[in-house]
């Protein structure tokens, strides 16, 4: 069935570092891809997403690709800030595939950013 | 900015009573859904409710769940008789569309359920 890989965390940086939290995934149909972001004490929010092979999500200075070649959707920012620090879950939305629509996650990577 | 809404935040029972998690969703969403996380692992989907009925649920969602639109408003899961393994943080969601692309979900923060 569809499935989503993402890189173990915790992950800390220092402020103004470059980031990268890698995700693949495994799909049957065609799936739509997203990132989404958990500050503490808050719900999952959507943070980028792409719909289509090549597409590029971006969003806050965040920025992924989606790769059909490699089966990948690596979340990438240039200079991190404190402000960054949080938990970030990729995803996969499979209407024509096993999900059927609704949400398969990744198990999700925690960010700490120090100053 | 609307937003959804989950009561109680975190909820402590014992084994084998009933438990009502709440959900508010954004007022024109018509697709609604619940989440859980056990801790540590993956958020995993529960179910899926659209025009009054469930939509599609996974092997998790057995005849101990049921949920319920009460009102216009409220979006409810109920856990018959908890199990320690029901312990998790469980997540409501809702979307205007369950259209791949169009499909995001707006979360609530979550209530976390803790069996004893």
């Amino acid at each position: 069935g569809d499935s989503v890989t993402q890189m173990e965390g915790p992950v800390t940086l220092s402020e103004e570092a470059f980031l990268t939290i890698n995700c693949t995934y495994t799909a049957t149909g065609y799936p739509s891809l997203f990132w989404y972001v958990q500050y503490p004490g808050e719900g999952l929010q959507l943070l980028l997403k792409a719909t289509k092979a090549d597409d590029k999500g971006s969003n806050k200075g965040f920025e992924a690709t989606y790769r059909k070649e490699t089966t990948s959707f690596h979340l990438e920012k240039g200079s991190v800030q404190v402000s960054d620090s949080a938990v970030y879950f990729c995803a996969l939305s499979d209407r024509y595939g096993g999900s059927q629509g609704n949400l398969i996650f990744g198990k999700g990577t925690k960010l700490s950013v120090k100053p | 900015e609307p937003e959804v809404t989950q009561t109680p935040s975190h909820q402590v029972t014992q084994m084998g009573q009933e438990v009502i998690l709440r959900c508010v969703p954004i007022s024109n969403h018509l697709y609604f859904y619940w989440y859980r996380q056990i801790l540590g692992q993956k958020v995993e989907f529960l179910v899926s409710f659209y025009n009054n009925e469930i939509s599609e649920k996974s092997e998790i969602f057995d005849d101990q769940f049921s949920v319920e639109r009460p009102d216009g408003s409220n979006f409810t899961l109920k856990i018959r008789s908890t199990k320690l393994e029901d312990s998790a943080m469980y997540f409501c969601a809702s979307s205007e569309s369950r259209l791949a692309g169009a499909n995001e979900q707006f979360f609530g923060p979550g209530t976390r359920l803790t069996v004893l």
